[in-house]
């Protein structure tokens, strides 16, 4: 079975460009989630998706990070523009339905490594 | 607030026994969850908690005392491999919205 996939693993990109990051999640997790880790900080929730809906989205830094899940499979989240202190590793995960199951845990992919110079 | 402590870095030697501690002050508690991550790879689940006490899982083992806001990750037998970053992460309430601590970087000497 296919674990959580994230493109593109690496990305350099200029200082007011855009990037688009897509996470595809294990199939039929309904759960999405993003977290980030910038360089020297712990890895931080960004939001949280059940199917196609928001279901969490207190941790989205501000209005240049846009995240969406059209039809409930895979998700992208798009800075635009980016910034420096954008920078980081963004990891995508997923969990099956009824997450709150004791002991369910989340399955994490391998992050996307964006640089923004 | 939320606040995760555990060490930066630590060394231990192939063969040996090493404890990382966690504590944690978090505005709810629904689970206490271990993780390890290899550079450049995906954090994997190790161990979770709820209840105090200890739990075991082969070479790994985790502890929690709920009432103190501590957990451990206990390795026996530390293998060159075991060398990794291990995250403790709590999970604050129904949701999956995980908070993490920043990590411990262990490194096994032979």
């Amino acid at each position: 079975e296919a674990g959580v996939t994230q493109f593109p693993s690496h990305s350099v990109i200029e200082k007011g460009q855009t990037v688009t990051l897509r996470c595809d999640p294990i199939s039929g997790h309904d759960n999405l989630y993003w977290y980030r880790r910038v360089m020297g900080k712990e890895i931080k929730f960004l939001l949280h998706f059940v199917k196609e809906s928001k279901q969490d989205e207190s941790g989205m830094p501000n209005n240049r990070f846009l995240a969406e899940r059209t039809g409930g499979t895979y998700s992208t989240l798009k800075v635009q523009p980016a910034e420096l202190e954008d920078s980081g590793v963004y990891f995508c995960a997923s969990s099956p339905t009824g997450g709150f199951v004791f002991g369910n845990t989340i399955y994490f992919g391998e992050g996307s490594w964006l640089t923004v110079v | 607030g939320q606040n995760i402590d555990q060490p930066t870095e630590m060394t231990a030697t192939e063969g040996a026994i090493v404890q990382i501690n966690c504590t944690y002050q978090t505005s709810g508690f629904n689970g206490l969850f271990w993780y390890q991550q290899h550079a450049g790879e995906a954090p994997t689940f190790l161990s979770y908690n709820v209840l105090d006490g200890l739990e075991e899982k082969g070479r790994f083992s985790s502890f929690l005392s709920r009432s103190k806001g501590y957990s451990y990750l206990l390795l026996k037998e530390l293998q060159m491999k075991d060398s990794a970053s291990y995250l403790c992460a709590v999970r604050e309430n129904y949701g999956q919205n995980f908070v993490f601590g920043p990590g411990t970087r262990l490194s096994v000497l032979p």
